[in-house]
C-alpha cells in the first residue's frame, strides 16, 4: 500500500498568517493527490484535486503544489474559518489511502 | 444542488450486518464512480471502497475485504454498502462521497458495534 504521511501533525496559527502543509507519498502517485477539510462534527469538504486544481467554488487562498511524491498545501491571510484539519489522499492505486490530518489551530 | 443522504446506521452486535444506502440527487448518478470513507471516533479518515459508475468494477480496502460489498442501483439514484461480520473495530461515520477524486460527500451515518 501506499503510505501518506503529512507534516506537521498538528500546527498553531494566527489570523493573517500564511501556512503550508506537506504531505508525502511513500511512492509516485502521477499527481493523483486531493486535498480535503474537515470541521468538528462536520462531513470533509474536498478542495483540491490533481495536485493543483481547485474545486468549484473553492477559494483561491487555498493552492496546492508539488508533483512525483512530494506536495502542498498553502493557505494564505487565514481567517477563523479556516481552522480545521486538513488530509491529502491519493487515488493512483488502490487501496486509496489517506494522510493522518493535520490539525490546524488558532494560536 | 448534489446532495448524498446515508441511511441505515445503527447499533449493531459484533458478527451482525447492516445495509448502508447513500440516496443520491443532483448530479447523473449512473455516470459517476461512488466511493465509502469511514472515520473512527476520534481518527482520521479510512478509504473503504468504490464502485464504477456502471457497477461492473469494484475495489476494496483488506480491512473489510470478504465481509463488506459495495454495490448501486441507478435507476434508483442509490449507493449500497452491506456489512458483515461486523467487528468492534468497525465503528465510525460512514460517508458516500462522489467519484475518485472525491468532490461531494454525504453527512455521513454512524455505525457501532457493540454488545
Amino acid at each position: 500500500d501506499i503510505q501518506m504521511t503529512q507534516s506537521p501533525s498538528s500546527l498553531s496559527a494566527s489570523v493573517g498568517d500564511r501556512v503550508t502543509i506537506t504531505c508525502r507519498a511513500s511512492q509516485g502517485i502521477n499527481n493523483y493527490l486531493t486535498w480535503f477539510q474537515q470541521k468538528p462534527g462536520k462531513a470533509p469538504k474536498s478542495l483540491i484535486y490533481g495536485a493543483t486544481i481547485l474545486h468549484d467554488g473553492v477559494p483561491s487562498k487555498f493552492s496546492g503544489s508539488g508533483s512525483g511524491t512530494d506536495f502542498t498545501l498553502t493557505i494564505s491571510s487565514l481567517q477563523p474559518e479556516d481552522f480545521a484539519t486538513y488530509y491529502c489522499q491519493q487515488y493512483n492505486t488502490y487501496p486509496y489511502t489517506f494522510g493522518q490530518g493535520t490539525k490546524l489551530e488558532i494560536k | 444542488e448534489v446532495q448524498l443522504l446515508e441511511s441505515g446506521g445503527g447499533l449493531v452486535q459484533p458478527g451482525g450486518s447492516l445495509r448502508l444506502s447513500c440516496a443520491a440527487s443532483g448530479l447523473t448518478f449512473s455516470t459517476y464512480a461512488m466511493s465509502w470513507v469511514r472515520q473512527a471516533p476520534g481518527k482520521g479518515l479510512e478509504w473503504v471502497s468504490v464502485i464504477s459508475d456502471s457497477g461492473g468494477k469494484t475495489y476494496y480496502a483488506d480491512s473489510v475485504k470478504g465481509r463488506f460489498i459495495i454495490s448501486r442501483d441507478n435507476s434508483k439514484n442509490t449507493l449500497y454498502l452491506q456489512m458483515n461480520s461486523l467487528r468492534a473495530e468497525d465503528t465510525a461515520v460512514y460517508y458516500c462521497a462522489s467519484r475518485p477524486p472525491i468532490d461531494y460527500w454525504g453527512q455521513g451515518t454512524l455505525v457501532t458495534v457493540s454488545s
